[in-house]
């Protein structure tokens, strides 16, 4: 069974970065690249970038150029993204989807407060 | 960047209706490989999305075939023949053919 794992809600000070992981399981890592897609509260779906785990090779929507960074981690099948300088603009949930759309992750709410 | 336009934003349907959904884009979403990168998600209450159709008009594995997706260029419909109560949610297109990719608003189905 194809699943993505990813990691917990966080609760972050404005200014702060935060690192959220997406763990494959059930197909090989490489074969595929992994799309991150932002959903703000009420609001629909955003596509942020790609990393293509193989080449170590990601593409960025411009907006989120500088305030994502996208990583990948072949020896543990596991792709990250950062996000920097926080505001409450960036509240919102955070889904990792193989490139294909068959399988998304359970989602990462990041919720920026003072 | 492709601009999806979606409608209607709402669709209230009873149990065996069927309904459409339409996805206009701003730019041709043909491909210079040939494929057409349109595809369709729909998002459960508390859920993630989850893939319906690809490529326009193919069926996902596991997704009932009572729905289909059809269209070209830059007009696309998803169509679910009998509705049933599972269906309940909220319908996004999106477009992968050209960077950004990008989203329709997404279309509400409420079950009357």
């Amino acid at each position: 069974e194809v699943k993505l794992q990813q990691s917990g809600d966080e609760l972050v000070r404005p200014g702060a970065s935060v690192k959220m992981s997406c763990k494959a399981s059930g197909y090989t890592f490489t074969d595929y690249a992994m799309h991150w897609v932002k959903q703000s509260p009420g609001q629909g779906l955003e596509w942020i970038g790609t990393i293509i785990p193989l080449i170590d090779t990601t593409s960025y929507n411009q907006k989120f150029k500088g305030k994502a960074t996208l990583t990948a981690d072949k020896s543990s099948n596991t792709a990250y993204m950062e996000l920097s300088r926080l505001t409450s603009e960036d509240s919102a949930v955070y889904y990792c989807a193989r490139s294909t759309l068959d399988a998304w992750g359970q989602g990462a709410s990041v919720t920026v407060s003072s | 960047d492709v601009v999806l336009t979606q409608t209607p934003p709402t669709l209230s349907a009873t149990i065996g209706q069927s309904v459409s959904i339409s996805c206009r884009s701003s730019q041709s979403l043909l491909d210079s490989d040939g494929d057409t990168y349109l595809n369709w998600l729909l998002q459960r209450p508390g859920q993630s999305p989850q893939l319906l159709i690809y490529s326009v008009s193919n069926l996902e594995s596991g997704v009932p075939n009572r729905f289909s997706g059809s269209g070209s260029e830059t007009d696309f419909t998803l169509k679910i023949s009998g509705v049933e109560a599972e269906d309940l949610g909220v319908y996004y297109c999106m477009q992968a053919t050209h960077a950004p990719l990008t989203f329709g608003s997404g279309t509400k189905l409420e079950i009357k």
